[in-house]
């Protein structure tokens, strides 16, 4: 089925390991966001990709890096892992402009010990 | 900026009544307002979006919100819950370049 596919769904780190969530859509979407959930906060924006070959900050990015390998693929990357970064990270989709829905993939749940 | 605050967070319901969740927003345009839902341990799905025009939104599942611009409000109606419809559902407002914020979430149980 056409949709948003995550991995890793769990990961278990200890401090100061890297590790990178990959993200894949194959709807041929324009746009890409990675999205942190954790309790009593909803969802946060961590970077979003406008376009293939382009990224930005969002709402909390210190820590994260991410690349947009191409049109498929935006991956988010933990270089040195912090406990505070133990949270449920969502990916997510959109199309061409005017498509205005963001699809999301299942979410990766990461625990920093 | 934008933000959007949800005032409940936890809500039970009787299965069969009526449900109604509150969201508030704060943005100096006109937004684009979304209610997703999502199941324990899966993704958000999208139930319903307002971008303009009639006011009282139709979606999925039953539900159906009202955009009040005076009250900056667009709160979720369902007249008769299910049990499947015990979830964690989250406003969001957005503008063109679709940087969603998301509020807190209210949780919803169903008892029988």
């Amino acid at each position: 089925n056409a949709g948003v596919t995550q991995t890793p769904k769990f990961q278990v780190l200890k401090t100061g390991q890297s590790m990178t969530l990959q993200c894949a859509q194959d709807m041929n979407h324009n746009s890409m966001y990675w999205y942190r959930q954790d309790p009593g906060m909803g969802l946060r924006l961590i970077y979003y990709s406008a376009s293939e070959g382009t990224t930005d900050k969002g709402e909390v990015p210190n820590g994260y890096n991410v690349s947009r390998l191409n049109k498929r693929e935006f991956s988010l990357r933990l270089e040195s892992a912090a406990p505070s970064q133990t949270s449920v990270y969502f990916c997510a989709s959109r199309g061409l402009p005017g498509a205005n829905v963001l699809t999301f993939g299942a979410g990766s749940r990461l625990t920093v010990l | 900026a934008q933000s959007v605050t949800q005032p409940d967070i936890h809500i039970t319901v009787s299965e069969g009544a009526s449900l109604e969740l509150r969201c508030n927003y704060s943005y100096g345009a006109t937004p684009y307002l979304f209610w997703y839902v999502q199941s324990p341990g899966q993704g958000l799905q999208l139930l319903l979006k307002y971008f303009s025009g009639d006011t009282l939104v139709q979606g999925i599942k039953g539900f159906e919100a009202e955009f009040k611009r005076s009250q900056s409000s667009f709160n979720l109606r369902k007249p008769s819950v299910h049990w499947s419809d015990a979830a964690e559902y989250f406003c969001a407002v957005g503008a063109d370049d679709y940087k969603l914020s998301f509020g807190a979430g209210t949780t919803v149980t169903v008892r029988a």
